[in-house]
């Protein structure tokens, strides 16, 4: 059965400095590996992916995932945060093959100070 | 523009009762999934379907069952309410094949049992 860590309940970060969102998995296979935000009162917007290749991946918004194999990793980073990124943020990890439902983290929420 | 959309948005049931939350989307998607959100444990898979006729249990699927006889729609239902079961309840849906695979949310259905 796949997992996902995320070890940290709440990142807070100033607005223009750098921010890191922290996820571990555990997956049988090639992981696909999600990250996901949601803002208030609403449903989960999809932020990027990583399927195969390099192992940079960028997003929406500004956003950028490194995936790390060795450390089983898939962090979530921006270079210079907006008070407007503050939001829960989710990774999810589903195998390359078999059941095609994700498995979620239970979420880090990010505070952006102005 | 193709959507997904969950009703009704927030409901109030009694213990007992049976309660059906709709779910349709118009990405003519073969997948649906349908999770619940807690806190503390981000999201949890219920049941999920991966065409018509075709369901399966997820990790939490006691007291709920679903039904596709379409594409589009892929109802739940709680055969008979408990207090454990208020949460907030996401439908999503994503392609079978191709290299996209992420999965589109609806807004959520916020369920209350007293």
């Amino acid at each position: 059965a796949q997992s996902v860590a995320q070890p940290e309940d709440q990142v807070n970060v100033a607005e223009g400095n750098p921010l890191t969102v922290k996820c571990t998995y555990s997956v049988s296979g090639n992981p696909y590996l999600f990250w996901y935000v949601q803002y208030p009162n609403r449903g989960l917007q999809f932020l990027l992916k990583y399927i195969t290749g390099d192992n940079l991946v960028k997003g929406s918004y500004g956003f950028e995932a490194e995936f790390n194999k060795s450390q089983t990793s898939f962090h979530l980073k921006k270079p210079s945060a907006l008070v407007s990124d503050s939001a829960l943020y989710f990774c999810a990890v589903r195998p390359d093959t078999g059941r095609r439902a994700l498995t979620f983290g239970s979420g880090t929420r990010l505070q952006v100070q102005p | 523009d193709a959507e997904i959309t969950q009703s009704p948005r927030h409901k109030i049931t009694e213990t007992g009762r049976q309660v059906t939350l709709a779910c349709h989307q118009t990405w003519n998607h073969n997948n649906m999934f349908w999770y619940r959100q807690d806190l503390g444990h981000g999201l949890r898979l219920i049941h999920y379907s991966y065409g018509v006729q075709d369901t399966n249990k997820g990790e939490v699927s006691d007291g709920y069952s679903v039904s596709r006889s379409n594409t589009e729609d892929l109802p739940l239902t709680l055969e008979s309410a408990a207090s454990s079961q208020t949460s907030v309840y996401f439908c999503a849906s994503s392609e079978s094949s191709g290299a996209l695979y992420e999965q589109y949310f609806g807004p959520g259905t916020r369920l209350t049992v007293t």
